[in-house]
């Protein structure tokens, strides 16, 4: 079956570090996206591309960076963690840009 | 910045009741309208999606849209226990360059009262 998987679940960084969540899926989806959620904020657009090499700012794009070099794939780098950065991230895909997206299973990052 | 409002909550219904979620937007030109599970700690998950004005119905959940009001609604019949989880309502809008993205209200706290 056609999945999202986000790796890693969990993890744990300090301050001022680099670090890269990943995101895989296997629908052929050209859309793909990334959000942050956070109590009180609900969903947050944080970056998001419509294919290869396309990437786009979403709503809470600073300190955040993606790059799109293959259909399956779209990382998400935050340059240097702030604890402001603490939060709940999902990836989703879909097919066209009016239809559904789908969501990975989230990572939960925590910026100490 | 386009907007997308829901009653945060909790609505508490007990078991067997109706369960009635509602949602505005801003955007008149939003063309797809979503509704989204999501329990405690677990990613969201697609449980309807509706296009065009009217009702459409799926098992024990019936979507409702109205483009002239911006409303869309979520109605859950025969409501169980298993139903409680926050339910977000996620509207198609236009973005920077015209191209369009989701945006989510914040949600609804449903709780199911045995």
């Amino acid at each position: 079956d056609a999945e999202i998987t986000q790796s890693p679940r969990h993890k744990i960084t300090e301050t001022g570090r680099q670090v890269t969540l990943a995101c895989h899926q296997t629908w052929n989806h050209n859309n793909m996206f990334w959000y942050r959620q956070d109590l009180g904020h609900g969903l947050r657009l944080i970056h998001y591309s419509y294919g290869v090499q396309d990437t786009n700012k979403g709503e809470v794009s600073d300190g955040y960076s993606v790059s799109r070099s293959n259909t399956e794939d779209l990382p998400l780098t935050l340059e240097s963690a702030a604890s402001s950065q603490t939060s709940v991230y999902f990836c989703a895909s879909s097919e066209r840009s009016n239809t559904e997206a789908f969501f990975g299973q989230g990572t939960r990052l925590t910026v100490v | 910045q386009k907007e997308v409002e829901q009653n945060s909550g909790p609505l508490s219904v007990p078991e067997g009741a109706i369960a009635s979620l509602n949602c505005t937007y801003s955007d008149r030109g939003s063309q797809s309208f979503f509704w989204y599970r999501q329990y405690s700690g677990k990613s969201p998950e697609l449980i309807m999606s509706i296009y065009s004005n009217g009702d459409k119905e799926d098992g024990r959940f019936t979507a409702q849209l109205n483009k002239a009001s911006q409303y869309v609604s979520l109605l859950i019949r025969d409501s169980q226990p298993s139903d409680s989880a926050t339910y977000l309502c996620a509207v198609n809008t236009l973005g920077g360059a015209g191209s369009y993205q989701l945006t989510f209200g914040k949600g609804t706290k449903l709780s199911v009262i045995p």
